[in-house]
């Protein structure tokens, strides 16, 4: 199985700031890579899928890059709805697995 | 607009039986390949099964393999999930996914609010 680890599993972080999350696979992924934002109580949504591509709707702050085994997610200008719990997901191969996540607090 | 709605979640003792359902509307169903995730109280998310459109490719998670089955009636646009032998640690709510698909890989596009199954004695 493909682990997913996510980095830091936690931050603090201000409305305006430019916050970055990673995601390292275990083996290569290729581009085949996927992060989602839960908020408390609700289902993920998703963000972004094959590492950079946004998904229809989400703001354009969002970003995604990498590819083989290391990834990036990036908001470049925190707002109050970002605050949210952050997976990567990888969909190379099967059993599809996600990272631990990352919570994005309010500094 | 896209809408999946879960129900047959509840409390079942060890070792019992759990058929969760989802109705799916606002998309064609049998064109889309169907996924269940679950997510324990507190902690992340779990990929457990997909099935993909025309029924004929069926993947399980390891922890569910040959405990839980998943099918689907396109004529009904209905996923659903039998669960049998649940185990405490199957605890967890259980959402329905609509896959999209890219490049023969696939993302979670469309999440249904989910269902809690709780295995407690």
């Amino acid at each position: 199985d493909i682990q997913m680890t996510q980095s830091p599993s936690s931050l603090s972080a201000s409305v305006g700031d430019r916050v970055t999350i990673t995601c390292r696979a275990s083996q290569n992924t290729y581009t085949y890579l996927n992060w989602y934002q839960q908020k408390p109580g609700k289902a993920p949504k998703l963000l972004i899928y094959a590492a950079s591509s946004l998904q229809g709707g989400v703001p354009s702050r969002f970003s995604g890059s990498g590819s083989g085994t290391d990834f990036t997610l990036t908001i470049s200008s925190l707002q109050p709805e970002d605050f949210a719990t952050y997976y990567c997901q990888q969909s190379y191969s099967s059993p599809l697995t996600f990272g631990g996540g990352t919570k994005v607090e309010i500094k | 607009q896209v809408q999946l709605v879960e129900s047959g979640g509840g409390l079942v003792k060890p070792g019992g039986s759990l058929r969760l359902s989802c109705a799916a509307s606002g998309f064609t169903f049998s064109d889309h390949y169907m996924t269940w995730i679950r997510q324990a109280p507190g902690k992340g998310l779990e990929w457990v099964s997909s099935m993909f459109h025309t029924s004929n490719t069926i993947y399980y998670a390891d922890s569910v393999r040959g405990r839980f089955t998943i099918s689907r009636d396109n004529a009904k646009n209905s996923l659903y999930l039998q669960m049998n032998s649940l185990r405490a640690e199957d605890t967890a709510v259980y959402y329905c996914v609509r896959q999209l698909v890219y490049s023969s890989r696939t993302a979670f596009e469309y999440w249904g609010q989910g269902t809690l199954v709780s295995v407690s004695s």
